[in-house]
């Protein structure tokens, strides 16, 4: 079956400093990848995603390319910002469509000091 | 346009009691996907409606139950509740089931 695996947390951070959140994933066939982040007291955004190999999605700074190769999907962004801070998910969807609904990975805090 | 709107915010029952969690969908969007997210955990897909029929089920059990409506909105049942489904219900809506999907700011259940 699917599976998603991202790096543990909490992950803490100085302002400006350079993020990256791994994540690799386990799908048949070809996936839909997804970052997604969660504020406190709030629901699911979406971040970026991207629908096939070597696909780069981007979004307010931060972006992450399908390695079909390695079978990842890597959070980055270049300098952080104390409003980074939140709860970041890795998720995956199946090409065959959205009846599967979306595999999570179990999320990454991400801390931004100051 | 309203996003996605889920009630109520927080609910408390007690072990083997039944409890309704409410979705209303944005507009223009005819299919609705339910998530268990348990405390420190990622979202687990529980199950899938469009226009109104199931189409997809994750690994939960029949006590797990939904309906959809005619205008789109959704009710989440579940029977029999143990200390385990406590957790954060998360609603999504989406234009149809091949597309970004929305959420809402879920329903947290506690079950004592």
């Amino acid at each position: 079956g699917n599976s998603v695996t991202q790096m543990e947390g909490p992950v803490t951070l100085s302002e400006e400093a350079f993020l990256t959140i791994n994540c690799t994933y386990t799908a048949t066939g070809y996936p839909s990848l997804f970052w997604y982040v969660q504020y406190p007291g709030e629901g699911l955004q979406l971040l970026l995603k991207a629908t096939k190999a070597d696909d780069k999605g981007s979004n307010k700074g931060f972006e992450a390319t399908y390695r079909k190769e390695t079978t990842s999907f890597h959070l980055e962004k270049g300098s952080v910002q104390v409003s980074d801070s939140a709860v970041y998910f890795c998720a995956l969807r199946n090409s065959g469509g959205g009846a599967d609904g979306l595999t999570f990975g179990k999320g990454t805090h991400l801390i931004i000091q100051p | 346009e309203t996003g996605v709107t889920q009630s109520p915010t927080h609910l408390i029952k007690t072990r083997g009691q039944q409890v309704t969690l409410r979705c209303s969908s944005q507009s223009g969007h005819n299919t609705v996907s339910w998530y268990q997210q348990a405390l420190g955990q990622g979202p687990q897909f529980i199950f899938q409606y469009y226009r109104e029929e199931e189409n997809g089920r994750g690994n939960f059990p029949p006590r797990f139950s939904g309906l959809q409506f005619p205008n789109y909105s959704s009710e989440l049942n579940v029977n029999a509740l143990e200390l385990d489904d406590s957790a954060l219900y998360l609603c999504a809506s989406s234009l149809d089931a091949y597309n970004e999907q929305f959420f809402g700011p879920g329903t947290r259940l506690t079950v004592l």
